[in-house]
């Protein structure tokens, strides 16, 4: 199966700054999305992104899937973005079985 | 409209005993994903249910079996548990089969599991 790499596994920030967050995986893939998951265990979508680049407010994310990695940036922190971002993929015919990334786990401090 | 529900939100279960779970996923969505997430590891794919048929399963054993209903809500049940199956279980409803640009994966808050 796919393996799918998350780098770094663990992050700590002063609120104000910006990080990058890393997703190698092993495979061609046509599904790829980046989720959060808040400290109470909501895993909330915030791109679909397979390929090229896209931004929605303070986070923009890049795929670059000739070379099976994505990128997630984050503007700016704020404490609410603590919690655990996870990249997940999947193969166009392997429905919505995503494999996930084992996460990088972000605490922004104040 | 109301996200994915899923029920219950916490469950406490003895080894041995067998459990069921359900979700109810977002109005007009027709496919149903199920994943195990175990503390500090990424969730795995589980189940994936579409127009009441299994569209896919991941690697787990027999004891895990799952069904969609006419309203497409499903559930999960999990026979002779196993302190292993203590976990985060989270149920994604999307659109379609796939999950695509204007059809992405939208996850409940989950039921977590404890077998003691």
């Amino acid at each position: 199966g796919i393996q799918v790499e998350q780098s770094p596994p663990d992050l700590i920030l002063q609120e104000g700054a910006n990080s990058t967050l890393r997703c190698n995986f092993s495979d061609s893939v046509n599904n790829l999305q980046w989720f959060h998951q808040n400290p109470w265990g909501q895993l909330i979508n915030l791109f679909y992104i397979p390929s090229g680049t896209k931004q929605n407010g303070r986070l923009s994310a890049t795929t670059v899937a000739t070379e099976r990695y994505s990128l997630l940036y984050i503007s700016s922190s704020q404490t609410t973005d603590s919690g655990v971002y996870f990249c997940a993929v999947a193969r166009n015919n392997a429905g919505n079985m995503l494999t996930f990334g084992g996460g990088t786990r972000l605490m922004v401090k104040p | 409209d109301a996200g994915v529900t899923q029920s219950p939100t916490h469950l406490i279960k003895t080894r041995g005993q067998h459990v069921t779970l359900r979700c109810s996923p977002i109005s007009g969505h027709k496919s149903v994903s199920w994943y195990q997430q175990v503390l500090g590891q990424g969730p795995q794919f589980i189940f994936q249910y579409y127009e009441k048929e299994e569209r896919g399963r991941g690697n787990f054993p027999d004891r895990f079996s799952a069904r969609q209903f006419p309203n497409y809500s499903s559930e999960l049940n999990v026979n002779a548990l196993l302190l292993g199956d203590s976990a985060l279980y989270l149920c994604a409803s999307s659109l379609g089969v796939r999950v695509r640009d204007n059809s992405p994966l939208h996850f409940g808050n989950g039921t977590r599991l404890t077998v003691t």
